[in-house]
């Protein structure tokens, strides 16, 4: 099992929809949580940081569960722009490793 | 937001050439950088992590003799492909973060490299 798990995608969605993207991590010594985005042939950018009392910018809303080891990405009334791959990226607590999920392929088509 | 810097961003070369690629925090200074691969429609795979003033952690599976890293300044990492062969084409890509092990990683734009 992967320490950082993802819905595999990918996801078909017409503009203006609303989706979430799922995210699962096993080592519970984990302590800080980011969504980035990556658009094809290009470097990773960050979206936004994971807080515990969740947290938004604009349509995207981020949410962490410690309890379930549980992040998640809404975004609402979704936009062509939004077709890009998310990766769920965890950090691990009293050291430099960070591990990235695979990632989900996001579709948003007009 | 923080800026880092990979230079250069194309390079296409003859098989057996040595190709050094440089990555720079521009506005901060990073303890810890972090170079990665990347095929065509596969995920990021760290290749190395590299600490300023020590010697680089790499991953299994990556030769340090091949993939030299040098991290001499808070502010500049180096990746050097030795005598690279066309299965060493792929995106690499670094990225650098704080100090604060909290904060999140900051990519530069990826280097394509093809070897002929």
């Amino acid at each position: 099992r992967k320490e950082v798990e993802q819905d595999p995608g990918p996801f078909n969605v017409p503009e203006g929809a609303t989706v979430a993207f799922n995210c699962t991590y096993s080592n519970s010594a984990s302590q800080s949580f980011f969504w980035y985005r990556q658009d094809c042939r290009k470097e990773p950018k960050l979206l936004m940081s994971v807080y515990s009392s969740g947290n938004e910018d604009g349509r995207f809303t981020a949410q962490l569960n410690r309890a379930s080891q549980y992040i998640s990405l809404l975004i609402r009334d979704s936009k062509l722009s939004d077709s890009a791959t998310y990766l769920c990226v965890v950090n691990r607590a009293g050291g430099f490793k960070t591990i990235f999920g695979a990632g989900t392929r996001l579709f948003v088509k007009a | 937001g923080a800026v880092v810097s990979q230079h250069p961003s194309r390079v296409i070369c003859k098989s057996g050439t040595s190709v050094k690629i440089e990555c720079r925090s521009l506005d901060f200074q990073a303890t810890t950088m972090f170079w990665y691969r990347q095929f065509p429609k596969q995920s990021l795979m760290l290749m190395a992590t590299s600490n300023e003033g020590s010697k680089a952690t790499y991953e299994q599976g990556v030769e340090k003799d091949k993939f030299l890293i040098n991290h001499a300044s808070l502010t500049l990492s180096t990746l050097t492909v030795t005598s690279a062969h066309p299965e060493d084409s792929s995106f690499y890509i670094c990225s650098a973060r704080d100090t604060d092990s909290n904060q999140p990683q900051h990519f530069g734009d990826g280097t394509r490299l093809s070897i002929l």
